[in-house]
């Protein structure tokens, strides 16, 4: 029972392609994020939504496009790849927006751009 | 706005010697602060956090840290270091206050390794 996952595990495409991540979580949190790790292991929010709601946008490209289709879902969609977009991503969530929360991660997306 | 440094980005330990990582956050208002462990292509699992309770924090597999206000500091150790302990963590901050909206700020990442 995964708390939280993710498909693709491995992303391999072109650049200008158009691309999604999948993100599902079931622990019943309300808050879900996207984070990008960089090829020097750095983290970086991307996203958080909180019962769907938008609630970070930390300065992302809009390239990308989350959606939350329903609370327990956070996708992550990429237009126009770029050679930069290169990373892992992971997608995480927590009970709520609090502060002290622990966030849940899931096993990350390698996306390779060619 | 808050910030992570990790002193050192490789750290490389015995079996069985002290394991110490280092952790300074900056932050305008008293922080929350989260240790992650990072295994060879897995997500981030959480260690141990700092919810302005007790200033020693036990977490799991035998980790501990303890806030130091004055320091701006929240070390991670471990008495004895085991095989299993070799990966990659990561400490973060989370601000008290403002709009973070539990946001996490990452430091850079320290890569323990263990020999035999």
């Amino acid at each position: 029972d995964t708390a939280v996952s993710q498909t693709p595990k491995y992303l391999v495409t072109q650049m200008g392609n158009d691309k999604s991540i999948k993100c599902e979580q079931n622990l019943g949190h309300d808050t879900m994020y996207w984070y990008k790790q960089d090829s020097k292991k750095f983290l970086k929010i991307m996203f958080s939504y909180n019962n769907k709601e938008l609630i970070i946008n930390e300065t992302v490209p809009n390239r990308f496009s989350p959606k939350s289709p329903d609370k327990a879902h956070l996708n992550l969609h990429i237009n126009s790849l770029e050679l930069g977009d290169s990373a892992v991503y992971f997608c995480a969530s927590s009970q709520d927006l609090g502060l002290a929360n622990t966030q849940y991660f899931g096993p990350g997306t390698r996306l390779t751009v060619l | 706005a808050q910030s992570v440094t990790q002193l050192g980005s490789h750290v490389s330990v015995s079996e069985g010697a002290l394991v110490l990582l280092r952790c300074n956050y900056s932050s305008s208002v008293p922080p929350y602060l989260f240790w992650y462990v990072q295994y060879p292509n897995q997500g981030l699992q959480l260690l141990l956090k700092y919810t302005s309770a007790a200033t020693l924090v036990k977490g799991i597999n035998g980790f501990e840290a303890e806030f130091k206000k004055s320091e701006t500091s929240f070390h991670l150790t471990k008495p004895s270091a085991h095989m299993s302990d070799a990966a990659e963590y990561f400490c973060a901050v989370s601000d008290a206050g403002g709009t973070s909206y539990g946001k996490l700020t990452f430091g850079q990442g320290t890569i323990l390794t263990v020999h035999p």
